[in-house]
């Protein structure tokens, strides 16, 4: 198993461009999670999934978009890149919010 | 959103050394779950505790959480430089089953 994975692992955009981040898992997991991670403020929720279908939002959701066609995709998109989103951003994925959380190796991305 | 206070922010020691790392809520929690972070990787799951008073133990680490689910610890034992790391206390409760997580411990352990 593959794990969790997330591509790309870095990336640098210009103020305004759009862009995607892929999470892909393969433990046919339902509830899967996107976090953002800046110095000295732990892991923050962007938006959350339950399940195929359903998606909701969590901590620090503006700017962000995601969808969740099947169970193993969550892609989260930035619909117009701000140098306030210079962060690293992981996935996870786990079969409930009780049980271990098992995280992707992250995409670190810089607004310019 | 509950909010998860982890003490201390930074610790800098030396190999052999013991030390205690803190999550402490004003929100009972239904679980709590340790992590910790090596540069460049996702988090990874050390322990789950869901028991008032519960106790775990993992090699030199020691896990403790709290009578009244508001508060954990952590207990590292002779620290060696492999314990490096950033430690993640999370927790649910509240009423929302959605965890959160503490800004983290950054360990060094030197040789």
């Amino acid at each position: 198993n593959a794990g969790v994975t997330q591509t790309p692992k870095f990336q640098v955009l210009k103020t305004g461009q759009s862009m995607t981040l892929q999470c892909a898992q393969d433990m046919n997991h339902e509830y899967m999670s996107w976090y953002r991670q800046d110095p000295g403020m732990g892991l923050r929720l962007i938006h959350y999934s339950v399940g195929a279908g359903i998606t909701d939002q969590g901590e620090v959701p503006n700017g962000y978009n995601v969808s969740r066609s099947t169970t193993e995709d969550f892609p989260l998109r930035l619909l117009s890149a701000a140098p306030s989103q210079t962060s690293v951003y992981f996935c996870a994925s786990s079969d409930s919010f009780r049980s271990e959380q098992y995280f992707g190796p992250g995409t670190r991305l810089t607004v310019t | 959103t509950q909010l998860l206070e982890q003490s201390p922010q930074f610790l800098s020691i030396q190999e052999g050394e013991n030390l205690t790392v803190y999550c402490n809520s004003s929100s009972v929690f239904s679980s709590l779950q340790w992590y910790r972070q090596e540069p460049g990787e996702g988090p990874v799951l050390l322990v789950t505790v869901v028991t008032g008073g519960e106790v775990k133990k993992l090699k030199r680490l020691t896990f403790q959480f709290g009578d009244a689910r508001k508060d954990s610890s952590l207990h590292i034992t002779a620290a060696q430089p492999g314990d490096t790391g950033l430690y993640l206390c999370a927790g649910a409760g509240g009423g929302s089953y959605i965890p959160t997580f503490g800004r983290g411990t950054s360990l060094i352990v030197h040789p």
